[in-house]
């Protein structure tokens, strides 16, 4: 099946500084990927949709100048986390729409736990 | 807006069959999934189906879809241990790959 690879898988950094998270399909192409963030024992909430070669799309009360989109080719889209401060600690967690024949399936990567102290 | 419902928990004895259920208030939902989450790892895909059929069945997964009631239902057959986690329904709507999630139900299995 279809691989999303998701890096780093854990990251502890400190307040003001900036993390970038990658997010790769491994075997297949994705125009779109998705950026999830998820609360402790809570579900998934989306972020916003990374769109190859254009801007990305930001849900309703996601600041796009705090989580910056980069999807520059089709296996790789970065999030990046600027001056995280402590209420940015989640898992955060991205998928990939496959452009070709698993088109309606959406494929997760590990996620990232990101710490900021 | 859209909405996923479903239940927090459920506790069964292995061996036993789980169902796990959802609710959604989107009738132009396309496709519905299950996904399953294992704590501290990401989303796997267990099985999803078309808005226009009843039921599909996966090895030890059956899922069954009342469309009139917008109902989704997942039953695992001979739940086992490994089967424990959390497990998400989740909807997605025209042809966008948005999906909007259930808040999850956390599978215990008892031996």
């Amino acid at each position: 099946g279809a691989v999303v690879s998701q890096h780093p898988s854990r990251v502890i950094c400190k307040s003001g500084t900036s993390v970038k998270i990658e997010c790769r399909s491994l075997d297949f192409q994705a125009t779109t990927m998705f950026w999830y963030r998820q609360f402790p024992k809570k579900s998934l909430m989306l972020m916003a949709t990374s769109n190859e070669g254009s801007k990305a799309t930001y849900e309703q009360g996601v600041e796009k100048d705090k989580f910056l989109i980069n999807h520059a080719s089709l296996t790789l889209s970065t999030l990046t986390v600027t001056s995280a401060h402590p209420e940015d600690s989640s898992f955060y967690i991205c998928s990939a729409r496959d452009n070709g024949r698993f088109n309606e399936k959406l494929f997760f990567g590990s996620g990232t736990q990101l710490s900021v102290l | 807006g859209e909405d996923v419902e479903q239940s927090l928990f459920l506790s069964v004895r292995e061996g036993d069959s789980s169902v796990i259920n959802c609710t959604y208030t989107d009738s132009s939902s396309t496709y519905l999934y299950w996904y399953k989450q294992e704590p501290g790892a990401g989303l796997q895909l267990l099985t999803y189906i078309f808005s226009n059929m009843d039921m599909k069945q996966d090895q030890r997964l059956t899922v069954l879809l009342n469309k009139k009631d917008k109902h989704l239902s997942l039953r695992i057959a001979d739940t086992q241990t490994g089967d424990s986690a959390i497990y998400f329904c989740a909807e997605s709507t025209g042809n966008t790959g948005k999906l909007i999630f259930g808040q999850g139900t956390t599978l215990q299995v008892k031996p």
